[in-house]
């Protein structure tokens, strides 16, 4: 257990409205990540960070920012949701040999 | 850029049957390797790793050995559970000596029938 939460868990939205995704930890990893699940994809690399305030883009950032002011929590901002990013979003701490990295539980993310 | 190939299925096995799931990557330098599963609803756990070439990982009876003269990362177990029944990934990190975002195969559905 690499001590993750994702909250929350499912939410359901319309289209054009903004929505925030929170991923906390409790072990003071430097390297967090946001990903995004769908079937026939894969994960897919949003944004990650490597430190407080340093952020990078992933593969597919488009209509997607990310907010880091503290080390234990990682934020995901939907701007303007839109059906496309319907989808399941993980957030995830890298540690160990190798860049091993270790997952929250996932949010489901419906946007109608 | 850096990518991983595997047998997306379903791939349908009966319980005891030998398993191989192939993965196949294209990354420059020498990436590290994993395997991670997905039980229905829950998130993923890594199953096992490799960081350099000819190293064997291996975890509950799952095996795979780095290959880098195939570019292989193939996953082995000699006698399957139906509690095995699950999503497995492939994933690699690249070789830049960063802590980038995994690369992720698209997963390849296991079904063990009793």
């Amino acid at each position: 257990d690499a001590g993750i939460t994702q909250s929350p868990r499912h939410k359901v939205t319309e289209t054009g409205t903004p929505v925030t995704l929170r991923c906390h930890q409790t072990e003071n990893h430097r390297y967090m990540y946001w990903y995004r699940q769908d079937p026939g994809h894969g994960l897919r690399l949003i944004h990650y960070s490597y430190g407080v305030k340093d952020t990078d883009k992933g593969e597919v950032s488009d209509g997607y920012s990310v907010s880091r002011s503290k080390t234990e929590d990682f934020l995901l901002t939907l701007e303007s949701a839109t059906s496309s990013q319907t989808s399941v979003y993980f957030c995830a701490i890298a540690r160990g040999q190798g860049n091993e990295q270790f997952f929250g539980p996932g949010t489901r993310l419906t946007v109608l | 850029g850096d990518s991983v190939t595997q047998m997306e299925g379903p791939v349908t096995l009966s319980e005891e049957a030998f398993l191989t799931i192939n993965c196949t990557y294209t990354a420059t330098g020498y990436p590290s390797l994993f395997w991670y599963v997905q039980y229905p609803g829950e998130g993923l756990q890594l199953l096992l790793k490799a960081t350099k070439a000819d190293d064997k990982g291996s975890n509950k009876g799952f095996e795979a050995t780095y290959r880098k003269e195939t570019t292989s990362f193939h996953l082995e177990k000699g006698s399957v559970q139906v509690s095995d029944s699950a999503v497995y990934f492939c994933a690699l990190s690249g070789a830049g000596g960063g802590a980038d975002g995994l690369t992720f195969g698209k997963g390849t559905h296991l079904i063990i029938q009793p």
